[in-house]
């Protein structure tokens, strides 16, 4: 089976710019749930969706913004970027919320680079 | 508010030897915890996690990390370190409230192995 994907794996822009990160949970997961990783961090968690609806965000600022399609694929969106958002982006799905003792199943992430 | 603390930032132990990798938590309510491991250029794997019952969890790769709730500790062993074993790991706590139950990482601690 399928583990989460995520696309592009890189990225370089520039500071300004706007960028499209995508995920595709796991076949039957509902819920996705994005994380920030700044290089020598712990990832940091932005947003979750679950059913096409934000279910929680975190402590980022209103250039970052995502959505959940019907097929539960998921986009995270950030304008004007600045250098600080250089970071691996990771995703992680879950069959319900994340909660509990739901367990999240993360990708392998995208790579950001911005210059 | 829950977090999450890693003491050491990177453990180096010779094949063959004890790894401990130790993670402590601060949480108002009583915590789920998970242990994570990112390989190089890799999204994350789940370890092992600690909901409710039995405080030894055992996880995947001969790891296992026993919660302790009178020293709010929950640190992760395995008894003999192999060369695969280099890795990142990553404790976390279920966040409550506005992040709506997702994962609080601590900031990792960088494992290597020596020959």
């Amino acid at each position: 089976d399928a583990g989460v994907t995520q696309s592009p794996t890189h990225l370089i822009k520039t500071r300004g710019q706007h960028v499209t990160l995508r995920c595709s949970p796991i076949s039957g997961h509902k819920s996705v749930s994005w994380y920030q990783q700044v290089l020598g961090q712990g990832p940091q968690f932005i947003f979750q969706y679950y059913e096409k609806e934000e279910r929680g965000r975190g402590n980022f600022p209103d250039r970052f913004s995502a959505r959940q399609f019907p097929n539960y694929s998921s986009e995270l969106n950030v304008n004007a970027l600045l250098l600080g958002d250089s970071a691996l982006y990771l995703c992680a799905s879950s069959l319900a919320p994340a909660g509990g003792r739901e367990t999240q199943y993360f990708g392998p992430g995208t790579r950001l680079l911005v210059l | 508010a829950q977090s999450v603390t890693q003491l050491g930032s990177h453990v180096s132990v010779s094949e063959g030897a004890l790894v401990l990798l130790r993670c402590n938590y601060s949480s108002s309510v009583p915590p789920y915890l998970f242990w994570y491991v990112q390989y190089p250029n890799q999204g994350l794997q789940l370890l092992l996690k600690y909901t409710t019952g039995a405080t030894l969890v055992k996880g995947i790769n001969g790891f296992e990390a026993e919660f302790k709730k009178s020293e709010t500790s929950f640190h992760l062993t395995k008894p003999s370190a192999h060369m695969s074993d280099a890795a990142e790991y990553f404790c976390a706590v279920r966040g409550y409230g506005g992040s709506q139950g997702n994962l609080i990482f601590g900031k990792g601690t960088k494992l290597s192995v020596k020959p």
